[in-house]
């Protein structure tokens, strides 16, 4: 039963041409994480939502957006990908709230490539 | 802040053999420590963790960890490998607030052959 599910998981864009991934979940979870993972690097946290209460990192691009509708969904919109924007793409959730609920969910990650 | 080194990039090793992949960290607070497994093209998946209590953490699948605070470690082990248990391994750190984030290791790749 998969409980974090992205779609797609593989999205070829064109270079410059907005792109939009998508991440659900059926934890009811309060955070969501969109990470980004490159060749043979650490995943690197672009921001989360703790609720509806967004928290970017401070080396994020402008180029990444996001969005959370509702507690199940949360989006990551890239305005206009470049091909240093090719990677692996992963979200995560966890419950929040503090000790013993700080275990992180994963998706199955959406692989974009830029073209 | 926060950070991890796992100094071995590669661990090529033997069916049946013992291995042991290195994680360190470094933390100016308190810290949940985590493995993470990642097969080619998949997510991550938690492998085990270590949040307080004992500091030797086991996972179903043969895998332990150990928590030393004094070298800031967090290594982790098995006694005996399979061809399964090829994969990426990620340690991650967690500080001990509300919603922190996990900040990741550059990860070891384990190559598990006959």
């Amino acid at each position: 039963d998969a409980m974090v599910i992205q779609n797609p998981r593989y999205q070829v864009t064109q270079f410059g041409k907005p792109v939009t991934l998508s991440c659900s979940q059926t934890l009811n979870h309060n955070v969501m994480y969109w990470y980004q993972q490159k060749s043979s690097q650490a995943p690197k946290l672009l921001f989360h939502y703790y609720d509806k209460d967004f928290n970017n990192e401070a080396d994020t691009p402008d180029n990444f957006q996001s969005r959370r509708p509702n507690t199940s969904f949360c989006f990551l919109d890239i305005r206009s990908p470049g091909l240093g924007d090719a990677a692996m793409y992963l979200c995560a959730t966890s419950r929040g709230g503090g000790f013993m609920n700080t275990e992180a969910f994963f998706g199955q990650g959406t692989r974009l490539t830029v073209v | 802040a926060q950070s991890v080194t796992q100094l071995d990039s590669q661990v090529p090793v033997f069916e049946e053999a013992p291995v042991e992949l290195r994680c360190n960290y470094s933390s100016s607070v308190s810290v949940y420590l985590f493995w993470y497994v990642q097969y080619p093209n998949q997510g991550l998946q938690l492998l085990l963790k270590y949040l307080s209590g004992s500091t030797l953490v086991e996972s179903i699948n043969g895998f332990e960890a150990e928590f030393n605070k004094s070298q800031t470690s967090f290594h982790l082990r098995k006694p005996s490998v399979h061809i399964s248990d090829t994969a990426e391994y990620f340690c991650a750190v967690q500080n001990t607030g509300t919603a922190s984030k996990l900040t990741f290791g550059t990860g070891t790749r384990l190559q598990v052959t006959l």
